[in-house]
C-alpha cells in the first residue's frame, strides 16, 4: 500500500485479556517505531526496529508489552493482561532513517480497556 | 525539565491571522527538527523538516530554528479553518530516536 496501515482501528477489550496490534509499514522502510498517545498527551516512544531487530526497547512501560517485526516488514505489538491504564491510541510510524526525519504515521489503533 | 517543551494551548485565532507555534528544548545535540500536524482521530503527518539552524518555507508555512536559543517556531500565514489541528514538534540528534513535544492545539475560526 501507499501508506502505513494499522489494524484494528479500534479495539475494546476486557481488563486482563491480551491484545495484538498490527502495523504494515511503507514498503522499503527499514525503520519502524511504535508510540503511545494518551488523551491530551504527546507521543510516548515505545520501541524502535531497524530491520527485524529492536535496538531500542527503552520505552516499553512494563514486561506486559512486547513487539516483534518479521521479514523487515510487518510488526506486531502485544499487550498481555491489559490494564485500564493501557487505554490509549497506539501509533506506528516508518521511515527510511533512524532520525525519523521523514516518518510516515499510520492512523493508529484506539485501544479501550474496560 | 522535559527535553522538549511545547505549550498545549489551545490557541484560537481568526481566519487570516498569522499563527506562531513554538517549542523549546534543552539538548544541544539536536540537529533535526520536524513539525507534524495531527487532525482529530488521525495519525500525525509530517509538515516540515529542517536540519540545523535557519529558515525553511513551504507555501504558507515557515519553520525557523534558532539553535543558540534552543527555540524552534512554525509560522502559518493566512490561516484557514482547515489548519485547525494539533501541531507537534519533534527533534533528534544524529543516530537517535526523535523526541516529541506534547503538541499545541490550534483552532482557526471563520
Amino acid at each position: 500500500g501507499a501508506g502505513v496501515s494499522q489494524s484494528p482501528s479500534n479495539k475494546v477489550t476486557e481488563k486482563g485479556k491480551d491484545v495484538e496490534l498490527r502495523c504494515d509499514p511503507i514498503s522499503g522502510h527499514t525503520a519502524l517505531y511504535w508510540y503511545r498517545q494518551s488523551l491530551g498527551q504527546g507521543l510516548e516512544f515505545l520501541i524502535y526496529f531497524q530491520g527485524n531487530s529492536a535496538p531500542d526497547k527503552s520505552g516499553l512501560p512494563s514486561d506486559r508489552f512486547s513487539a516483534e517485526r518479521t521479514g523487515g516488514s510487518v510488526s506486531t505489538l502485544t499487550i498481555q493482561r491489559t490494564q485500564q491504564e493501557d487505554s490509549a491510541v497506539y501509533l506506528c510510524a516508518s521511515s527510511s532513517r533512524r532520525e525519523n526525519t521523514e516518518a510516515f504515521f499510520g492512523q493508529g489503533t484506539r485501544l479501550t480497556v474496560v | 525539565q522535559k527535553e522538549v517543551e511545547q505549550d498545549p494551548g489551545p490557541l484560537s485565532v481568526p481566519e487570516g491571522a498569522i499563527v506562531s507555534l513554538n517549542c523549546t528544548y534543552s539538548n544541544s545535540a539536536f540537529q533535526y527538527f520536524m513539525w507534524y500536524r495531527q487532525y482529530s482521530r488521525k495519525g500525525p503527518e509530517l509538515l516540515m523538516y529542517t536540519y540545523s539552524s535557519g529558515n525553511k518555507e513551504d507555501g504558507r508555512f515557515t519553520a525557523q530554528v534558532d539553535k543558540s536559543s534552543k527555540y524552534i517556531s512554525l509560522f502559518i500565514r493566512d490561516s484557514q479553518p482547515s489548519d485547525s489541528a494539533t501541531y507537534l514538534c519533534a527533534m533528534s540528534a544524529l543516530g537517535y530516536i526523535p523526541t516529541f513535544g506534547r503538541g499545541t492545539s490550534l483552532i482557526v475560526h471563520p
